[in-house]
């Protein structure tokens, strides 16, 4: 089945670690992006790619990295965790403009920087 | 720029109907969408709404769409317990990015 998948689903780790948030979608999408939303729920868009080798940065500033490799695969990396990276981590593909379909959402991931 | 506003809590009772409001700014946009987001979960597409449509109605959610005020209700009838979570609006305008409200909080009552 065609979907959008994120691990870890929770993490906690320690200050000063590196870690790979993953996100993988099976559906094709040529555009893949990644949303922190805060415990008071806004979502803050902090990075998005259109495709292949193009990744840019949101509207959001964000320590974080991604890359885009792979059509289905849009890792998002964090070198040196802190806890003001405490948040829960979207990831989010869509198909071409020109259609109703909005974006189709991954789970999530839970990060905890202690 | 593009911006997107929703009241941050709506409580209703079991049975009624509910109603979460949303304002946005850019004129350009040409689709609008409801997601609902249930607790530890991602988004979930609800319903949508191209711009030259004024109404959808799918089973117990209605899309009402003003664009000349620039507002988007969803209205959800006989409201039930598993309808509490956290809605989002977002606009679609040029390009493809997706703008979103900053979410309403549904808490319904039994």
């Amino acid at each position: 089945e065609a979907d959008i998948y994120q691990t870890p689903r929770y993490l906690v780790i320690g200050t000063g670690k590196k870690i790979t948030l993953e996100c993988s979608q099976t559906m094709g999408h040529d555009k893949m992006y990644w949303y922190q939303q805060d415990p008071g729920m806004e979502l803050h868009l902090i990075h998005y790619s259109y495709g292949v080798n193009s990744t840019e940065k949101g509207d959001l500033s964000s320590e974080s990295t991604v890359s885009r490799i792979r059509t289905e695969h849009f890792p998002l990396t964090l070198e040196s965790a802190r806890p003001s990276h405490t948040s829960q981590y979207l990831c989010a593909s869509s198909q071409d403009p020109g259609t109703g379909h909005g974006y189709t959402f991954g789970s999530g991931t839970r990060l905890t920087v202690v | 720029g593009e911006d997107v506003e929703q009241s941050l809590f709506l409580s209703v009772r079991e049975g009624d109907s509910s109603v979460i409001n949303c304002t946005y700014t850019d004129s350009s946009s040409t689709y609008l969408y409801w997601y609902k987001q249930e607790p530890g979960a991602g988004l979930q597409l609800l319903t949508y709404i191209f711009s030259n449509m004024d109404m959808k109605q799918d089973q117990r959610l209605t899309v009402l769409l003003n664009k000349k005020d620039k507002h988007l209700s969803l209205r959800i009838a006989d409201t039930q317990t598993g309808d509490s979570a956290i809605y989002f609006c977002a606009e679609r305008a040029a390009g493809n990015k997706l703008t979103f409200g900053g979410g309403t909080r549904v808490l319904v009552k039994p």
